[in-house]
């Protein structure tokens, strides 16, 4: 079984400043993925980053980044200049990889908001 | 390239009357996820198909919850007889699937189901 624990039920963040989702996760999986997600207001949720567990590099996405920290199971999201469209829900989530067992499990979300 | 299409968008229903949401993947992904999203959280797994046929169903609620995917294309996932508590956004995902990408998912703009 896998758990997703995202702290911060809502944050702020000044135009063009830099704001850091936290996330941590649990999973008994060798190989598994994990991902942040956006969900605007009334819109449809689309993938922002991905990193795979096998990889140490931290994987970054024009202003997004992650910083990956396996052993402590960690997994935050860094947006760099914010900008007022990446006020949305994110979401953090951890899925395993291959297989027919493969699922997302999500985390219950942050609420950011980009004030001007 | 189109995405996955949902509908309808939203749907009020009073409670003990039978809903139907109709979800058509990207075309060539196989993989069709259906998830059940509550006010607040995270998007829930409720069924996987793999083509036609439904490989993890562990979290659908078969008492009143079916589902199909006849020609392993299009699905439709069914309440009945919904209750207040099935109020939520459902959401569909699709996947391409196989080697190295089994971990995408692509999301739809989601069912918005109220019952009274």
């Amino acid at each position: 079984a896998q758990t997703v624990t995202q702290s911060q039920p809502e944050m702020s963040v000044q135009e063009a400043e830099t704001v850091t989702l936290s996330c941590t996760y649990d999973t008994s999986e060798n190989n598994y993925y994990l991902f942040w997600y956006k969900q605007p207001p009334s819109r449809q949720m689309i993938l922002v980053i991905r990193q795979e567990a096998y990889k140490q590099q931290n994987a970054t996405e024009n202003r997004f980044s992650v910083n990956f920290q396996k052993a402590a199971k960690s997994f935050s999201l860094k947006i760099s200049d914010s900008q007022l469209g990446d006020t949305a829900m994110y979401f953090c989530a951890c899925g395993n990889s291959g297989g027919s067992n493969y699922k997302l499990t999500f985390g219950k979300g942050t609420l950011l908001t980009v004030n001007p | 390239e189109a995405g996955v299409v949902q509908s309808p968008r939203y749907k009020i229903i009073e409670k003990k009357q039978p809903v139907a949401f109709w979800c058509n993947p990207i075309s060539g992904h196989n993989t069709l996820y259906w998830y059940l999203q509550n006010l607040g959280q995270g998007p829930e797994l409720l069924i996987r198909y793999e083509n036609e046929e439904a490989v993890d169903d562990s979290q659908l609620p078969k008492d009143r919850f079916s589902a199909e995917r006849l020609k392993g294309v299009d699905s439709t996932l069914k309440i009945q007889p919904a209750e207040l508590g099935d109020s939520a956004v459902y959401l569909c995902a699709s996947s391409p699937g196989g080697p190295g990408r089994s971990y995408e998912q692509y999301f739809g703009p989601g069912t918005r189901l109220t019952v009274t």
